[in-house]
């Protein structure tokens, strides 16, 4: 199995633009979560998908910020207007309850 | 709510050494309790985890930790460090098995090896 993949792996914009971050999880499983990780915060979830079914999105730090899983193998985040407080590495992690959650490489986003 | 404090920000261990990192957690029931390694550009690689049963846990790369139910922790272990061991290492928890809710992570704590 090729893991948790998530894309780009590096995206840099301009304060103002959208930026959808992309996931697609380890086939099977059904668990999908969200973490932003950053120097001062560490790593924080953002919100977590239960068989395409957000179950917890109170981490999401504001109404720019919305995810979307349309089907098992795909979940994006997208953000928007982006700000440069928004620059940070944005992980995909999925598992299968009640198993470890594994985790993609992450993509580094900085907004100018 | 939960939370999770690793005190050590940085810690420096000489290559062969023996190693201990921190954690503590603060959690109302059973906790569900995990370690991950983070090497540099990379994602989140987990170590062991803890669910129930024997409080000492084997994980990968020669690593173990010991569940304190009194102490409210968790530590980290490994009786002699590697180079390759260089990277950041968090201590989390969760409320089930770390499938069907999100985890909760401590800061981290970078690890430096010196030759």
């Amino acid at each position: 199995d090729a893991g948790v993949i998530q894309s780009p792996r590096h995206e840099v914009t301009e304060m103002g633009q959208e930026v959808t971050l992309r996931c697609k999880p380890i086939s099977g499983h059904n668990s999908l979560f969200w973490y932003r990780q950053t120097m001062m915060r560490g790593l924080e979830l953002l919100i977590y998908f239960n068989n395409n079914v957000p179950i917890d999105d109170s981490g999401m730090p504001e109404d720019r910020f919305s995810a979307k899983m349309p089907n098992a193998s795909f979940s994006t985040l997208k953000i928007q207007p982006s700000e440069p407080r928004d620059s940070a590495v944005y992980f995909c992690a999925s598992s299968t309850d009640p198993n470890e959650q594994f985790f993609g490489p992450g993509t580094r986003l900085t907004v100018l | 709510a939960q939370s999770v404090t690793q005190p050590d920000i940085h810690i420096t261990v000489s290559e062969g050494a023996s190693l201990e990192l921190r954690c503590n957690y603060s959690y109302g029931a059973t906790p569900y309790l995990f370690w991950y390694v983070q090497s540099p550009g990379q994602g989140l690689q987990l170590l062991l985890k803890y669910f129930s049963g024997d409080t000492l846990v084997q994980g990968i790369k020669g690593f173990e930790a010991e569940f304190k139910r009194s102490q409210s922790s968790f530590n980290l272990r490994k009786p002699s460090v590697h180079w390759s061991d260089a990277a950041e290492y968090f201590c989390a928890v969760g409320e089930s098995g770390g499938g069907a809710d999100g985890l909760t992570f401590g800061k981290g704590t970078h690890l430096i090896i010196q030759p």
